[in-house]
């Protein structure tokens, strides 16, 4: 079984400049997260959505940053413009349907993203 | 505001004897919780998981505590091996959303 992709696996850019990155969940797997991990940090939740829609977006910076699912399966996170403090690494992860009481996660190998 | 803790950054352990990883919570709300293991330039792994109905999950090695009413949480890995040495992260979940992870514990176990 494929694990779940991330593009690009690094990006370095300016501030002020826009980026994007692209998931591939786990085929079947319903849910999809974004989090951001800032150097000695936990992973931080962005947003999460199940099939297409937002379940949780609390705490997504909605002034710079979106998402998107298109057709319940790929999703991108863009951030425009960029900040100094947005450099972290990027995750994705999906799971099944969390109504089967099962919601292990099972992370891509992030993004990292370098904003100078 | 941190819902979920690792107050040890770090834990040194020998090869073959019982590694145990903390985390605390402050969110009584949170009804599943779950164990993830990290190496660098990887994503974090799935280890092992626990419900609120249970106090106790058990897989091989790992085995995950649960004490509701210290909203404490614990990971034993026994024995410990050297392949284990990752950063372990905890997380907490209410119904499958808003989840919140702990800032890790560095593990390395000493051959």
């Amino acid at each position: 079984e494929a694990g779940v992709a991330q593009s690009p696996r690094y990006k370095i850019i300016e501030k002020r400049q826009s980026v994007a990155f692209w998931c591939n969940p786990i085929s079947g797997h319903a849910t999809l997260y974004w989090y951001q991990q800032i150097l000695g940090q936990g992973p931080k939740l962005l947003i999460q959505f199940q099939n297409n829609g937002v379940v949780d977006d609390s705490q997504l910076p909605k002034d710079r940053f979106s998402a998107e699912r298109l057709k319940g399966v790929d999703s991108t996170l863009k951030i425009q413009p960029a900040k100094l403090e947005d450099s972290a690494v990027y995750l994705c992860a999906s799971s099944l349907l969390g109504g089967t009481g099962k919601y292990e996660q099972y992370f891509g190998p992030g993004t990292r993203l370098t904003v100078t | 505001d941190q819902q979920v803790k690792q107050n040890s950054p770090s834990l040194s352990v020998q090869e073959g004897r019982i590694s145990i990883l903390n985390c605390d919570y402050t969110n009584s709300m949170f009804d599943y919780f779950l164990w993830y293991k990290k190496y660098p330039a990887e994503g974090p792994t799935f280890l092992i998981s626990i419900s609120s109905i249970k106090d106790k999950n058990e897989d091989g090695r790992f085995t995950v505590f649960l004490n509701k009413s210290a909203k404490h949480l614990s990971l034993h890995i026994v024995p410990s091996q050297p392949g284990d040495s990752a950063v372990y992260f905890c997380a907490a979940s209410r119904t499958g959303n808003q989840f919140y992870f702990g800032t890790g514990t560095s593990l390395t176990v000493i051959p």
